[in-house]
């Protein structure tokens, strides 16, 4: 069975700070990666999302970055991190193919805060 | 913009209540999500829909598709507390990317 595992489950920074969250996936290969940020108890926002290794895609202008060096890992960057950064970061993977109806799996969720 | 309504926006019902979670958009999707997540932790799924007006039953949850793949519903029989959490209604349009809603967040009483 396919697990996805991301940490750290918490973190405090101070302003300024860099940032990196990691994520991996076991039990499949070739997966979609993606990033999402979560405002307290409301829906999810799209990050960046990757189709492959060294693929990343953006979705909005921040003080963030991507990367995903092997096929199962991807990985969540600041170089200087700003209070807006603050939240809970969700990664993510789902199939390349549509079998599943393309249906997004989680992690656990790393509580950000930047103070 | 394809946007993903969810209504209502929070529900507070004593166990036992039955209640009924909206999910609407004005865009056709290949498949639709529902997740339910607690605090701190990611959402875990519960049903993927894929077919226009199919029903999906899972113990006292049912989930319907509607017949354009433009909606879908979450009906919760019986509501226990152990159904309190932040349910989340997700759509794919057939690409790499899944929209998701505001959500819904359930609060039941014993």
């Amino acid at each position: 069975s396919q697990t996805i595992h991301q940490w750290p489950a918490t973190l405090v920074q101070p302003v300024g700070s860099p940032l990196s969250l990691e994520c991996t996936v076991e039990g499949t290969s070739n997966p979609n990666l993606y990033w999402y940020r979560q405002a307290a108890g409301r829906g999810l926002q799209l990050l960046f999302y990757s189709v492959g290794i060294g693929q990343i895609s953006s979705e909005v202008p921040q003080n963030l970055s991507a990367s995903r060096p092997q096929d199962r890992q991807f990985i969540l960057s600041s170089k200087k991190l700003l209070l807006s950064d603050s939240g809970f970061y969700l990664c993510a993977w789902n199939r390349r193919d549509s079998s599943s109806g393309n249906t997004i799996y989680f992690g656990e969720g790393s509580w950000l805060t930047v103070v | 913009t394809q946007l993903l309504e969810q209504s209502p926006q929070f529900l507070s019902i004593q166990e036992g209540e039955n209640l009924t979670v909206y999910c609407n958009s004005s865009s056709v999707f290949s498949s639709l999500q529902w997740y339910r997540q607690e605090p701190g932790e990611g959402p875990v799924l519960l049903v993927t829909v894929v077919t226009g007006g199919e029903v999906k039953k899972l113990k006292r949850l049912t989930f319907q598709f509607g017949d354009a793949r433009k909606d879908s519903s979450l009906h919760i029989t019986a509501a226990q507390p152990g159904d309190t959490g932040l349910y989340l209604c997700a759509a794919n349009t057939g690409g790499f990317k899944t929209i998701f809603g505001a959500g819904t967040r359930l609060f039941v009483k014993a």
